[in-house]
């Protein structure tokens, strides 16, 4: 079992530009988020998505967006980079019925210069 | 507004010391879920434990135990006999009864050293 696959692993952009980061999970988890982690700040909820061809915003969701059309993949796009946007970005997938744990994919470290 | 706040940034401690990661929430629901989260310095998230409010039994698993008090609003993480292994940045996260949103707290980075 794969769990959450998160690609790639590691990116630099350049200000400007635009770039998509995947998430796939096989585990047919319904609910799927996107977190970025900061230093001293913990993960921050981005965009999430209850099932395929809903999604919301979180509380950091300004300069992404999702789209869900398939359960097992949750990709989510940067429109033009910034470099406020560097960090390290986390997919989860949950079953969405009785707040079971969320599993986390490796990760993408993202650097904007 | 949900929050979670664990006021340690860095403990140090030496290892077979227990240690005691702090973690404080705040939230007006009354049906919410609290979690614990391990990341090694690979990078990964391990889950390590989920609590739902109506369950106030405190839990061991091994070297790990926790403690959830409701009157206090916290939910903090015992490492008993601690190892070098356990060096890593522990997460507390709340989620609220609907969804699965988590909200984490900023992190307490634990120190073990030989």
């Amino acid at each position: 079992n794969a769990g959450v696959t998160q690609t790639p692993k590691f990116q630099v952009l350049k200000t400007g530009q635009s770039m998509t980061l995947q998430c796939a999970q096989d585990m047919n988890h319904e609910y799927m988020s996107w977190y970025r982690q900061d230093p001293g700040m913990g993960l921050r909820l981005i965009h999430y998505s209850v099932g395929a061809g809903i999604t919301d915003q979180g509380e950091v969701p300004n300069g992404y967006n999702v789209s869900r059309s398939t359960t097992e993949d949750f990709p989510l796009r940067l429109l033009s980079a910034a470099p406020s946007q560097t960090s390290v970005y986390f997919c989860a997938s949950s079953l969405r019925t009785r707040n079971t744990e969320a599993f986390f994919g490796q990760g993408t470290r993202l650097t904007v210069v | 507004a949900q929050k979670v706040t664990q006021a340690q940034t860095e403990i140090s401690v030496v290892e077979k010391e227990d240690v005691t990661l702090d973690c404080v929430y705040e939230t007006r629901d009354t049906t919410y879920y609290l979690f614990w989260y391990k990341q090694p310095p690979s990078g990964e998230l391990v889950f390590l434990i989920r609590r739902n409010s109506f369950d106030e039994q405190n839990e061991i698993s091994g070297r790990y135990s926790w403690n959830f008090q409701k009157s206090t609003s916290s939910f903090n993480f015992t490492i008993t006999a601690s190892q070098v292994v356990d060096s890593a940045v522990y997460f507390c996260a709340l989620s609220e009864a609907l969804g699965n949103k988590l909200v984490f707290g900023a992190g307490t980075i634990l120190r073990v050293k030989s």
